[in-house]
């Protein structure tokens, strides 16, 4: 799995859209990117994944460059419940099992 | 669908024993993975579990094991405890072994070694 970089923590202001940017310069052409978060006390939760496209679903948007050695998780409109820990996460597809590599993710405030 | 359950949520044990730690699985899904996490070395991957075989493993000592049973209901053992074991286990679930599917994490089952 390729190594991600993430910057530890990043505060938003409620109502604002939270932007958290990824680099996974190393990554290979099959390597998907995976963006979990987890929420004090609980465990991770899936938000979005991406190989190629930007991908949007109804918890956030996934923006990966063209080059694929960066991306951006977007949360449109912060919320407090989204304070958390997310991890972005890089990872072979299908056809093989297993694991994922956890960096130490971005602490996201949302602050009032 | 109820989720990804995990039993017991909380527990203490002094060194030198061992514990045995539990993970039902999201019905329908036949993939269950165990993760450990600690305040300093974060998530880590401990193994993968597909219809009763174990299919990836991490890098920790042979202390920690794992089965799966035929209902994919699914067992993590740490035979020995160490005060370093203390840490939150979590279990995930996914419907394939296909990497691109997402994992579905349980609570976690945390573990206090005296």
């Amino acid at each position: 799995d390729a190594k991600t970089t993430q910057p530890p923590s990043m505060d938003c202001a409620e109502g604002r859209a939270a932007n958290l940017p990824c680099n996974h310069s190393t990554i290979s052409g099959n390597e998907y990117v995976y963006w979990y978060r987890q929420i004090h006390s609980q465990g991770p939760q899936y938000i979005i994944h991406g190989l190629k496209n930007n991908e949007t679903n109804e918890m956030a948007s996934l923006i990966i460059t063209e080059d694929r050695k960066s991306s951006t998780l977007i949360l449109p409109h912060a919320t407090l419940r989204d304070t958390a820990v997310y991890y972005c996460i890089a990872s072979l597809g299908s056809g093989n099992t297993g694991k994922l590599i956890f960096g130490q993710g971005t602490t996201l405030q949302v602050k009032p | 669908k109820a989720g990804v359950t995990q039993t017991p949520r909380y527990l203490i044990k002094t060194r030198g024993q061992q514990v045995t730690l539990s993970c039902s699985p999201i019905s329908g899904h036949r993939s269950v993975s165990w993760y450990q996490q600690t305040p300093g070395q974060g998530l880590q991957f401990l193994f993968e579990y597909f219809s009763e075989t174990q299919r990836n493993k991490g890098n920790f000592p042979g202390r920690f094991s794992g089965r799966q049973f035929s209902n994919s209901r699914s067992e993590m053992n740490v035979s020995t405890l160490e005060l370093g074991d203390s840490a939150l286990y979590l279990c995930a679930s996914r419907d394939s072994i296909w990497r691109d599917r997402e994992l579905f994490f349980g609570e976690g089952s945390r573990l206090t070694v005296l």
